[in-house]
């Protein structure tokens, strides 16, 4: 079946520096992506939906600048959370479908820790 | 998208049925509905999805009610392994999807 890979799957990094997390669609094309970030013991929460080849749109309330995405081709995505602080500490999953009216694919999740 | 209600919380005992009810009174006539589940620390993992038709695949089965306005998800014969999140999304075409706060379904021994 399709798979979505996410890289690293976990990662700590000081507060201040940036962090990029990688999303690919491994035997699929996806012009959508999505960006999603789970904190301990509550649902997944949809950041951004991340678009090849134009800007990405952000739900309300999630800083643009703060979570830059990048979708430069059509197998991946990539987040970086700039100037981390110990508050963007979370679990950031991707999702893409492979198709219309198909399933959506997650990859493994990233968990991110900042110190 | 239309908005799900799922139980809190739920258990079932290894080797039974495991049934998951869904409202989703809202849903509108083109709204797929679908089901993930998360076991801890990973991302979710698709299940089944349908329309109006019930589904059934190696891993479950999604019984659709005729209006449409619930629905429910059997695992045939629970193992431990499928102590879980369980998460109900309705979705049209490509558009996003948006998880609740699902059912936390725990199979005991």
């Amino acid at each position: 079946g399709a798979v979505v890979s996410q890289h690293p799957s976990w990662v700590i990094c000081k507060s201040g520096t940036s962090v990029k997390i990688e999303c690919r669609s491994l035997d699929f094309q996806a012009t959508t992506m999505f960006w999603y970030r789970q904190f301990p013991k509550q649902s997944l929460m949809l950041m951004a939906t991340s678009n090849e080849g134009s800007k990405a749109t952000y739900e309300q309330g999630v800083e643009k600048d703060k979570f830059l995405i990048n979708h430069a081709s059509l197998t991946l995505s990539t987040l970086t959370v700039t100037s981390a602080h110990p508050e963007d500490s979370s679990f950031y999953i991707c999702s893409a479908f492979r198709g219309p009216g198909t399933e959506a694919f997650f990859g493994q999740g990233t968990r991110l820790t900042v110190v | 998208d239309a908005k799900t209600t799922q139980p809190t919380s739920m258990d079932c005992a290894e080797g039974r049925a495991a049934n998951l009810p869904c409202n989703h009174s809202t849903i509108s006539g083109n709204e797929y509905v679908y089901w993930y589940r998360q076991i801890h620390s990973q991302g979710p993992q698709y299940i089944i999805h349908g329309l109006k038709n019930n589904e059934t695949n190696e891993m479950a089965s999604l019984i659709i009610t005729e209006d449409r306005k619930s629905s429910t998800l059997i695992l045939p014969h629970a193992t431990l392994r499928d102590t879980a999140v369980y998460y109900c999304i309705v979705r049209v075409g490509n558009n996003d999807m948006r998880f609740g706060a699902g059912t936390r379904l725990t199979v005991k021994p």
